[in-house]
């Protein structure tokens, strides 16, 4: 168990639907990142805060949108969804000073 | 662009029959090189960080050296339980936060 949280497992929704994902980060870890895990693609990276900031932006849609809150936790807001968003969505957070990231078990999203 | 190329794709080795799994990585700068393992349908569990060419770590039947333009997973005897998917990620230098590049993975089988 690596300590990061992500709710729900599984998520199944209709095209153009919005959804959301939620992550709470391993205690005191103050960086969450979001990736998604699709079979074509691989693991690729979306998004990351740090304390309630933007730190850094992948290859995230304009679809798709994410906040921190003052708890750490983190939302991942996915929307118009289409039938190729279908994947694994990951939340990962890392300690402050370190390197390595430590994920969530996921949730997976299947729309249909 | 960085980018991180594993090879093979896929593994079987017999239970007990060492053999090496390879990522080579293109990257400005190396901030450091990871590995994960995942199991089906699981989040990537963190197994190493490698800073500078030339480091090696261990851990039980697993060993990670790096050079300058790879790295390996050596597995020692493998057993079943090791059967896995092995992900290598590349963190550059010039990153504004700590995203990771994946690459495609070795997905491991050993037969008992």
């Amino acid at each position: 168990d690596s300590g990061v949280t992500q709710t729900p497992k599984h998520l199944i929704t209709a095209t153009g639907q919005r959804v959301t994902l939620r992550c709470s980060p391993r205690s005191g870890d103050l960086s969450v990142y979001w990736y998604q895990q699709s079979l074509d693609q691989g693991l690729q990276f979306l998004i990351q805060y740090y304390n309630g900031e933007e730190r850094a932006k992948g290859n995230i849609l304009e679809r798709f949108s994410a906040q921190q809150f003052p708890d750490l936790h983190s939302e991942l807001n996915l929307s118009s969804l289409e039938l190729g968003d279908s994947a694994l969505y990951f939340c990962a957070s890392s300690p402050q000073g370190r390197t390595e990231a430590f994920f969530g078990q996921g949730t997976r999203l299947t729309v249909v | 662009e960085d980018q991180v190329t594993q090879s093979p794709e896929a593994l079987r080795l017999q239970e007990g029959e060492s053999s090496s799994l390879n990522c080579s990585y293109t990257v400005s700068g190396l901030r450091g090189l990871f590995w994960y393992r995942q199991d089906p349908g699981k989040g990537p569990e963190f197994l190493f960080t490698l800073y500078s060419a030339g480091e090696e770590k261990e851990k039980e039947r697993l060993k990670a050296t790096l050079t300058k333009k790879e790295s390996f997973l050596h597995i020692t005897a493998p057993k079943p339980e090791d059967s896995a998917t092995y992900l290598c990620a590349v963190q550059a230098i010039d990153n504004a936060g700590n995203m990771l590049t994946f690459g495609g993975g070795t997905r491991l089988m050993v037969k008992p």
